[in-house]
C-alpha cells in the first residue's frame, strides 16, 4: 500500500535560517504532490502543489522540489521566522482523495 | 460563508451514544471530503462527495460510519454506537474542482467518547 514517509522527530532552527523538511513515499507514482500547514487546533491550510512534470516550485519565502526517480519531496522555507512554527504535512494525490503523511513539526526559534 | 464551518467544535459522547458532525463547505465547491485525524497523525481520508454523490466511502472504518450529502451543499457525518476509538478529530474539506487539490479544510469537531 501506499506510505509516506516525514520526519517523526521535531525541527528545531533558529530564525532567520532555512528549514528544509522532507517526504519520502513508496509505493506509488502521484500526478502531483502537496503541502499542508497545520496549527495546533487547526484544520490543514494548503500552501503548495507540485505536478510530476515540474521539478520546482516557489511561492514567496517557500519552495518545493519533487523528484519521482528518488520519490521524496523537499519543502524548504527561507528567512523562517517565528510564526513560521507548525506542523508541515505532505500529501499525495490519491485519486479522489488526498494521502497524507504524519507531518513534521517545526520549531523555530528568535 | 467565508470558510468550512464545521459543528460543534466539541462533542463529548458516551460510549454507545449516537453522534452527528455537521459541515458547511464553501458556497460553491463541488467536493467535499471527511478525514478523521488522531493525535500525532496526519488526516485520514474517510469519504468523499461530487456534489450529491457520494463517489467514495472506502475510508469508512466500519458500518456505523455513515455520511450524507442530500443537496449538495452541507454535509453530515453520523457515527452510531460510538465507541472509545471513535475519538478524534473529525475535518471537513471542500474544493472547487472535482479533485482533491488545493482543498479548504474546516476546524473540526473534536469527538471524545467516554
Amino acid at each position: 500500500s501506499q506510505k509516506i514517509e516525514q520526519n517523526s522527530e521535531a525541527l528545531n532552527i533558529q530564525e532567520g535560517k532555512t528549514a528544509t523538511l522532507t517526504c519520502n513515499y513508496t509505493n506509488y507514482s502521484p500526478a502531483y504532490l502537496q503541502w499542508y500547514r497545520q496549527d495546533p487546533g487547526r484544520g490543514p491550510v494548503f500552501l503548495l502543489l507540485i505536478r510530476e512534470n515540474e521539478k520546482e516550485k516557489r511561492k514567496e519565502r517557500l519552495k518545493v522540489t519533487f523528484d519521482t526517480t528518488l520519490k521524496q519531496s523537499l519543502f524548504h522555507i527561507t528567512a523562517s521566522q517565528p510564526a513560521d512554527s507548525a506542523t508541515y504535512l505532505c500529501a499525495l494525490d490519491g485519486g479522489f482523495k488526498t494521502i497524507f503523511g504524519a507531518g513534521t513539526r517545526l520549531f523555530v526559534k528568535a | 460563508g467565508a470558510g468550512v464551518s464545521q459543528s460543534p467544535r466539541y462533542k463529548v459522547a458516551k460510549r454507545g451514544q449516537d453522534v452527528a458532525l455537521r459541515c458547511d463547505p464553501i458556497s460553491g465547491h463541488v467536493s467535499l471530503f471527511w478525514y478523521q485525524q488522531a493525535l500525532g497523525q496526519g488526516p485520514e481520508f474517510l469519504t468523499y462527495f461530487q456534489n450529491e454523490a457520494q463517489l467514495d466511502k472506502s475510508g469508512l472504518p466500519s458500518d456505523r460510519f455513515f455520511a450524507e450529502r442530500p443537496e449538495g451543499s452541507v454535509s453530515t457525518l453520523k457515527i452510531q454506537r460510538t465507541q472509545q476509538e471513535d475519538s478524534a478529530v473529525y475535518l471537513c474539506a471542500s474544493s472547487l474542482a472535482a479533485t482533491s487539490t488545493e482543498a479548504f479544510f474546516g476546524q473540526g469537531t473534536r469527538l471524545t467518547v467516554v
